[in-house]
């Protein structure tokens, strides 16, 4: 069975630092792309980053560019975001999210974690 | 302000078919194929459609999806209380290069 298992989630101060990871299950990882997407409370999906399969080419919002870095292990199948910088707009249930293939553009979210809740607030 | 533009509400009896708009520009729909997610109440989102009209193994036929130009438009046609969700319309966009999201469409089913 296919799954994506986040974690790392918490309650940081704004201009903090925070490492969500995703552990993928029941696929091959380095063959697909991967996503996080972030919904703040009550609003819409809103994408936050990507990154491909195995050259590991990298995809960014501008609301989180030079802020946030995505990366992955395929050793260990499982994705990361490293937040920094954290602000208050930032506080939102982030999901990981499996691609439909292994590079980004044109691509689709196929499968989609649970999620973990990010809260940032002094 | 999303780039992709939704109604933000629809709604529908039971058996009824409803149809929800996604609305683009030539930087997005004019190249790309538009994505379709279904957000039931708590829930994380679901791949709905793919590639404009393509439904994933386990999504019913009364789910179908379309795109002309810059527009696209998810139809759900026999509607039941099970469909009561928000809907997403996605594409990959080449002038931010990157995903964009329509601001959603909270689906009633009276």
């Amino acid at each position: 069975e296919v799954q994506l298992l986040e974690s790392g989630g918490g309650l940081v101060q704004p201009g903090g630092s925070l490492r969500l990871s995703c552990a993928a299950s029941g696929f091959t990882f380095d063959h697909y792309a991967m996503s996080w997407v972030r919904q703040a409370p009550g609003k819409g999906l809103e994408w936050v980053s990507s990154i491909s399969g195995r050259d590991g080419s990298t995809y960014y919002a501008d609301s989180v560019k030079g802020r946030f870095t995505i990366s992955r292990d395929n050793s260990k199948n499982t994705l990361y975001l490293q937040m920094n910088s954290l602000r208050a707009e930032d506080t939102a249930l982030y999901y990981c999210a499996k691609m439909g293939w292994m590079s980004v553009p044109k691509n689709w979210f196929e499968l989609w974690g649970q999620g973990t809740l990010v809260t940032v607030s002094s | 302000q999303s780039v992709l533009t939704q109604p933000p509400s629809a709604s529908g009896t039971p058996g009824q078919r409803v149809t929800i708009s996604c609305s683009g520009s030539s930087s997005n729909f004019g190249s790309n194929a538009v994505n379709w997610y279904q957000q039931l109440p708590g829930t994380a989102p679901k791949l709905l459609i793919y590639v404009n009209n393509q439904r994933p193994s386990g999504v019913p036929d009364r789910f179908s999806g379309s795109k002309s130009g810059t527009s696209a438009s998810l139809a759900i046609s026999g509607l039941q209380s099970e469909d009561e969700a928000d809907y997403y319309c996605a594409t990959w966009d080449d002038s931010l290069n990157g995903v964009v999201f329509g601001g959603g469409t909270k689906l009633t089913v009276l």
